[in-house]
């Protein structure tokens, strides 16, 4: 595998659910960022992980946590989601906070 | 005020013609890095080039280009010689302060859609 992998590409859970997203970077990054994209919206940052510390938490609700483990590998656990919570999510790495930023497919999360 | 403005909402250009995607930025600081990323149907964000503020010369990466003017506060894209695959979204992206210190803040995009 190359680049930055993300699990699953599609997923549709219910609001009582609790499901993980999974980021995997195989570039040698240090830095790491989970950013949500709702139709007509721009960008949102949500979260940044440098060196598996976290260094912004952009005012995320709650139901969403993140976890990163190591620096190859971040997490986005989902837990009683809101169906505005539907939106592409998308991981990406970088070789530090600030240099560009290499992106995963993304996975597409609908909330029922 | 928005640090990244991208006033076309959509652009269309025939294939083999040159296109510029526009995008102003706003910052105080002397020290930032500007970035374009295309987003294709598929939605997975792709990096195309970056300029840094002191660069003396305009970037280049293949058949895209940066036109840097610094006075003006803009950085639009040149593709040149358009084909079909460059259907996409395009954000542009800047990173205030050197880099090590700040995220990226993105543009809301301009859709490309390039005729045959």
């Amino acid at each position: 595998e190359t680049g930055v992998t993300q699990t699953p590409r599609h997923l549709v859970m219910g609001m009582t659910n609790k499901k993980s997203l999974k980021c995997e970077q195989h570039l040698g990054h240090n830095a790491m960022y989970w950013y949500k994209q709702s139709a007509k919206k721009p960008l949102e940052l949500m979260f940044v992980y440098s060196l598996e510390e976290r260094v912004e938490n952009n005012s995320v609700p709650s139901r969403f946590s993140p976890e990163c483990p190591n620096s190859s590998h971040l997490f986005l656990h989902l837990h009683t989601l809101q169906p505005e919570d539907s939106a592409l999510y998308l991981c990406a790495s970088s070789q530090a906070i600030g240099y560009e930023q290499y992106f995963g497919p993304g996975t597409r999360l609908t909330v029922t | 005020a928005q640090k990244i403005t991208q006033t076309q909402p959509g652009m269309f250009v025939q294939e083999k013609e040159a296109v510029t995607l526009d995008c102003t930025y706003d910052t105080s600081d002397p020290s930032y890095g500007l970035f374009w990323y295309k987003q294709p149907s598929s939605g997975e964000m792709i990096f195309l080039i970056y300029q840094g503020s002191y660069d003396q010369q305009n970037a280049t990466e293949g058949r895209y280009s940066l036109n840097f003017q610094k006075a003006r506060k803009s950085a639009n894209l040149v593709i040149s010689a358009s084909q079909l695959g460059d259907s996409a979204m395009y954000f542009c992206a800047m990173r205030e302060g050197r880099a090590g210190y700040s995220t990226l803040t993105f543009g809301k995009g301009t859709m490309l859609l390039v005729s045959p």
